[in-house]
């Protein structure tokens, strides 16, 4: 079957580093995605990764390792409204997304 | 660019009555659109892909008789929840695929349908 993992919930300080994994075992592979989701709001696109290596875009990095089968997201200098939940999908080889059940991310000041 | 819209985005209704939860692509035309449902600290959860003009592609386990989709345009597409229950309460969101290379739809979501049912 299909599988992707990554963590329930990570507490993270304002101003910290967060890292968010996410391991996937999926019937072919055609790239990864980070989503970011505010409570009650539709998923906004973070991140598009297909070969490996560190993507980075502002305070946010994604990072790919295909032949591991694992991704993690990256969040520096961590702002309040950066609480939220993290959903990671991979494109499988019919290009269908394959969502993770997301990471709660709660940052205290 | 690519802005989905999605009305309403927020019901409540009886049980046993209908509803219907539309999915706009405002400024581009969508090749695809898809409709997923996500229960509290759940994921998505794909329900069905339609395109425009043709019927609804459902996942197992949806069924297509209660969940009526509806796609007239390349710019709406409809998800009617038939006779709905309590169970049913869940948050619907849509989204709108542009098709790139290679046979991928780029998503671009809507805002979402809070559907409660009493």
């Amino acid at each position: 079957g299909q599988n992707i993992d990554q963590p329930t919930e990570m507490t993270a300080t304002e101003g910290a580093i967060v890292q968010i994994n996410c391991t996937y075992q999926t019937s072919g592979f055609n790239g990864l995605f980070w989503y970011q989701q505010h409570a009650g709001e539709a998923p906004t696109f973070l991140s598009y990764n297909v070969l490996d290596g560190l993507e980075e875009k502002g305070r946010f990095s994604s990072f790919l390792s295909r032949s591991k089968g694992y991704s993690y997201l990256l969040l520096k200098e961590l702002q309040m409204k950066d609480s939220a939940s993290y959903l990671c999908a991979v494109l499988d080889s019919n290009y269908q997304l394959i969502w993770g059940a997301g990471t709660k991310l709660i940052i205290k000041p | 660019g690519a802005v989905v819209s999605q009305h309403p985005s927020r019901v409540i209704c009886k049980s046993g009555t209908s509803v219907k939860i539309e999915c706009r692509s405002l400024d581009f035309q969508a090749t695809t659109m898809f409709w997923y449902r996500q229960f509290p600290k759940k994921s998505l959860m794909l329900m069905a892909t339609s395109n425009e003009g043709s019927k609804a592609t459902y996942e197992q386990g949806v069924e297509k008789d209660k969940f009526l989709i509806n796609h007239a345009s390349l710019t709406l597409s409809t998800l009617t929840v038939t006779s709905a229950h309590p169970e049913d309460s869940s948050f619907y969101i849509c989204s709108a695929g542009l098709l790139l290379a290679d046979s991928y739809n780029e998503q671009f979501f809507g805002p979402g349908t809070r559907l409660t049912v009493l």
